[in-house]
């Protein structure tokens, strides 16, 4: 297991365009979480999963954003109608429910909204 | 709710200077997690140390070390002998009951040749 993969690396779009990020968690690891970072910021959570079930959100998570994890494994982070407020890095981390191993972070992805 | 206070934005030293990023922070939980990332350019978050919070030893590995005390809500760390590549941007971050990391604003460390 390499880790945690976040896809795309980078994606760049059309205010108003609807972006789908993608997260690979570590395997043994039943916990998902997605954070956002702006620039000069540390990163904000916006939800988080414990296998399937989305146990919290973010009160910053507006509508426009929904995210799954239909099988407990990987999960989906969508943006609907883009702003260009949207614009941040998208962090995906994943542990277990012990916190053995802490929190383990993937690459992210960074969005750009033009 | 929980809080991390990171006052230092900025510090800028010469390579071989000891430096120490200062971390405060508030929970009303009883049992809860610290922990320092460092983020480097390149941006993945990259992770240093975790401490519980029964757990007050302070820790040394290698070149880092972190002083956790209860009393003054603080987990301090400190480079000893900084090089260029310890250049980069330092989280302290909280994890309490409901497992969610609350993050400080981070500390941007320079190191000058």
């Amino acid at each position: 297991d390499t880790g945690v993969s976040q896809d795309p690396r980078h994606k760049i779009t059309k205010r108003g365009q609807n972006v789908t990020f993608r997260c690979d968690p570590i395997s043994e690891h039943n916990r998902l979480y997605w954070y956002r970072q702006t620039l000069g910021q540390g990163p904000e959570f916006l939800t988080y999963f414990q296998n399937e079930a989305q146990l919290e959100k973010s009160r910053l998570l507006s509508d426009r954003f929904s995210a799954e994890r239909p099988k407990g494994s990987f999960s989906t982070l969508e943006i609907q109608r883009t702003e260009q407020g949207d614009s941040a890095m998208y962090l995906c981390a994943s542990s277990l429910v012990s916190l053995t191993y802490g929190y383990t972070f993937g690459s992210g992805t960074r969005l750009t909204v033009v | 709710a929980q809080k991390v206070t990171q006052a230092q934005t900025e510090i800028s030293v010469v390579e071989k200077e000891d430096v120490t990023l200062d971390c405060v922070y508030e929970t009303r939980d009883t049992t809860y997690y610290l922990f320092w990332y460092k983020q480097p350019p390149s941006g993945e978050l990259v992770f240093l140390i975790r401490r519980n919070s029964f757990d007050e030893q302070n820790e040394i590995s290698g070149r880092y070390s972190w002083n956790f005390q209860k009393s003054t809500s603080s987990f301090n760390f400190t480079i000893t002998a900084s090089q260029v590549v310890d250049s980069a941007v330092y989280f302290c971050a909280l994890s309490g009951a409901n497992s969610k990391l609350t993050f400080g604003k981070g500390i941007t460390l320079s190191v000058r040749p």
